[in-house]
């Protein structure tokens, strides 16, 4: 079974840092990219950023470039999103997914809610 | 970027019901669009891909079509299952963008 399984969930004040992970089983890791989701609360949907497993090749959204790095360690297969200084605007669940090089994602992860207050 | 509009934003119907959702993109997008479900606290599922296309698993009730610039998802007979928020997604170019939902609740 083709399976993505996010770490848990996280609270952090402003300022701080954290990575969050997404490792896949069930597949080989690098013939697909990993993409990353966020969704704030009640809202909708917004695309990230992807990375290649292969070779770590990254494409962000300019929403998000530079405010996020996404990486990957194939030899564990994982893929991370980290921030080095959260804000409150970043508390959301972040979602990863399969990211099919035809472009749609199956399956996703079950999310990891991510918290920033003071 | 290619903005992604659907119509309409919630939507109140019946079991039973024929439902259908529009997915507007703001060029063309060929037939590069997926559909997504998602229910309260849980992760998207993929219903569609590639405009049409039934992803494996998924009830023969859903169905897309369109190409271009618009397209449409329907639910033939709702079932209790399948009130939830659907999204659309456009993949014919980087950065991947979805339409803001649309909220299918028990009339």
């Amino acid at each position: 079974e083709v399976q993505l399984v996010q770490s848990g969930a996280e609270v952090r004040t402003p300022g701080e840092s954290l990575r969050i992970s997404c490792k896949g089983s069930g597949y080989s890791f690098t013939n697909y990219w990993i993409t990353w989701v966020r969704q704030m609360p009640g809202r909708g949907l917004e695309w990230m950023g992807r990375i290649d497993p292969s070779d770590s090749y990254t494409t962000y959204s300019p929403s998000f470039q530079g405010h996020v790095t996404i990486s990957a360690d194939k030899s564990i297969t994982t893929a991370y999103l980290q921030w080095s200084s959260l804000k409150a605007s970043d508390t959301a669940m972040y979602y990863c997914a399969r990211h099919d090089n035809m472009g749609w994602f199956d399956p996703w992860g079950q999310g990891t809610l991510v918290t920033v207050s003071s | 970027d290619i903005q992604m509009t659907q119509s309409p934003s919630t939507l109140s119907a019946s079991v039973g019901d024929r439902v259908t959702i529009t997915c507007r993109a703001s060029q063309s997008i060929s037939s590069w669009l997926a559909w997504y479900q998602q229910k309260p606290g849980k992760a998207p599922k993929l219903l569609i891909y590639k405009a049409s296309n039934l992803q494996s698993g998924v009830p023969s009730r859903f169905s897309g079509s369109g190409s271009g610039t618009e397209f449409t998802l329907a639910i033939s007979s709702l079932q209790p299952d399948d009130f939830a928020t659907y999204y659309c997604q456009q993949y014919n170019s980087s950065p991947w963008t979805f339409g803001q939902g649309t909220k299918v609740e028990i009339k």
